[in-house]
């Protein structure tokens, strides 16, 4: 398997613009989440789906931020109007439910900067 | 304070052993995980280790658990300049599988 997919890699985007982060998670996984990691706030959470249904979206800092799962192999982590404190590395992981218990398989992440 | 805690930053010269602690405040956590950063890449789960157990070995690794104390520790035996990398400590809160991760502590491996 070619792993958690995440596109693009880098994506560098001027404040106000609206930028779509995209994730393809490993097949048969029935979870998914994205993570946003900061020097200043480490590894948070923002959002999971379970089953293509958003379980959790506590973690989602504003409005500005959205998240969607039309089906089992894509999500997309949207920010509209975007922001420089967004800048960070985007995470998106997925998880079968089974096996060691509630392994998370990480993509390789998307790094975006604001200016 | 935070949900799960542990050092920013560990140097230590290659072939030594390296240790990474972390503490965590759920006392019902029930899986504690240690997950690996590579440098550009993604978190890998490295190990883990259930609540009812206080202590699991693999190969270089050592995982301690004081459950009393909620405390964490990962023991990586001769440490290599390719195990530098940032290692997250997890736990998951009681009644909810999803884990909460630590901020990492940069292994550091100097020759």
């Amino acid at each position: 398997d070619a792993g958690v997919i995440q596109s693009p890699r880098h994506e560098v985007t001027e404040m106000g613009q609206e930028v779509t982060l995209r994730c393809k998670p490993i097949s048969g996984h029935n979870s998914l989440f994205w993570y946003r990691q900061t020097m200043m706030r480490g590894l948070e959470l923002l959002i999971y789906f379970n089953n293509n249904v958003p379980i959790d979206d506590s973690g989602m800092p504003e409005d500005r931020f959205s998240a969607k799962m039309p089906n089992a192999s894509f999500s997309t982590l949207k920010i509209q109007p975007s922001e420089p404190r967004d800048s960070a590395v985007y995470f998106c992981a997925s998880s079968p439910g089974q096996g060691i218990p509630y392994e998370q398989y990480f993509g390789p992440g998307t790094r975006l900067t604001v200016t | 304070g935070e949900d799960v805690e542990q050092s920013l930053f560990l140097s230590v010269r290659e072939g030594d052993s390296s240790v990474i602690n972390c503490t965590y405040t759920d006392s019902s956590s029930t899986y504690l995980y240690w997950y690996k950063q590579e440098p550009g890449a993604g978190l890998q789960l490295l190990t883990y280790i259930f609540s009812n157990m206080d202590m699991k070995q693999d190969q270089r690794l050592t995982v301690l658990l004081n459950k009393k104390d909620k405390h964490l520790s990962l023991r990586i035996a001769d440490t290599q300049t390719g195990d530098s990398a940032i290692y997250f400590c997890a736990a998951n809160k009681g009644g909810s599988y999803i884990p909460t991760f630590g901020r990492g502590t940069s292994l550091i491996v100097h020759p």
